[in-house]
């Protein structure tokens, strides 16, 4: 079964800092990865996902995310943490249905808080 | 384009009753899906809808139920209502139910159940 994990409830940076919010998954098949972020009281917005290529994904806001095969693992990242990121972010990978890879449905972390200190 | 969007943003009920959900999908969307959102379970797919067919059902007793109209709005019922509802309902859309396709979500529906 698809699965993914988020080690960390909650990461503290400094604004200016780099950031990363750590992200490992174990799927059989080919792994689609996403990421959300949450702020209070709203919907999940899309960061960016993984599908296949270039292993170092770019995304909305300055956020990135480096996918490695080795490691499950497909960690979100940006060089310079700003106050305004101070989130809920959620890492998802799609779930393979009936033996095919076509299914809209996500299985997510359990979400990292992510707190950026001026 | 607009985004998603739900219908209503807050609801109280009480136990025993049953309540129902909207969402409208991003325009030329046709799939659909329905989440719950919670701080002890996280967030927990309910089902996904493509052209007004259930596709894939997430594990949740038969009170939970949805249903898709020929113009990719969708609405989710939950009957006899418990207090273990109370949640964050999140509907999310995507152009197909491909499994590369994004899903984007609407800002949910706060259900209370006292």
């Amino acid at each position: 079964a698809q699965s993914v994990a988020q080690p960390e409830d909650q990461v503290n940076v400094a604004e200016g800092n780099p950031l990363t919010v750590k992200c490992t998954y174990s799927v059989s098949g080919n792994p689609y990865l996403f990421w959300y972020v949450q702020y209070p009281n709203r919907g999940l917005q899309f960061l960016l996902k993984y599908i296949t290529g270039d292993n170092l994904v770019k995304g909305s806001y300055g956020f990135e995310a480096e996918f490695n095969k080795s490691q499950t693992s497909f960690h979100l990242k940006k060089p310079s943490a700003l106050v305004s990121d101070s989130a809920l972010y959620f890492c998802a990978v799609r779930d393979s249905f009936l033996g095919s890879s076509n299914t809209g449905k996500l299985i997510f972390g359990q979400g990292t808080t992510l707190q950026v200190k001026p | 384009k607009a985004g998603v969007t739900q219908t209503p943003r807050y609801l109280i009920k009480t136990r025993g009753q049953q309540v129902t959900l909207s969402c409208s999908p991003i325009s030329g969307h046709r799939s659909v899906s329905w989440y719950q959102q919670t701080p002890g379970q996280g967030l927990q797919f309910l089902f996904e809808y493509f052209s007004e067919t259930q596709r894939n059902k997430g594990n949740f007793p038969g009170r939970f139920s949805g249903r898709q109209f020929s113009n990719s709005r969708s609405e989710m019922n939950v009957s006899t209502l418990e207090l273990g509802d109370s949640a964050l309902y999140l509907c999310a859309s995507s152009s197909h139910y491909a499994s590369t396709d994004t899903q984007y979500f609407g800002p949910g529906t706060r259900l209370t159940v006292l």
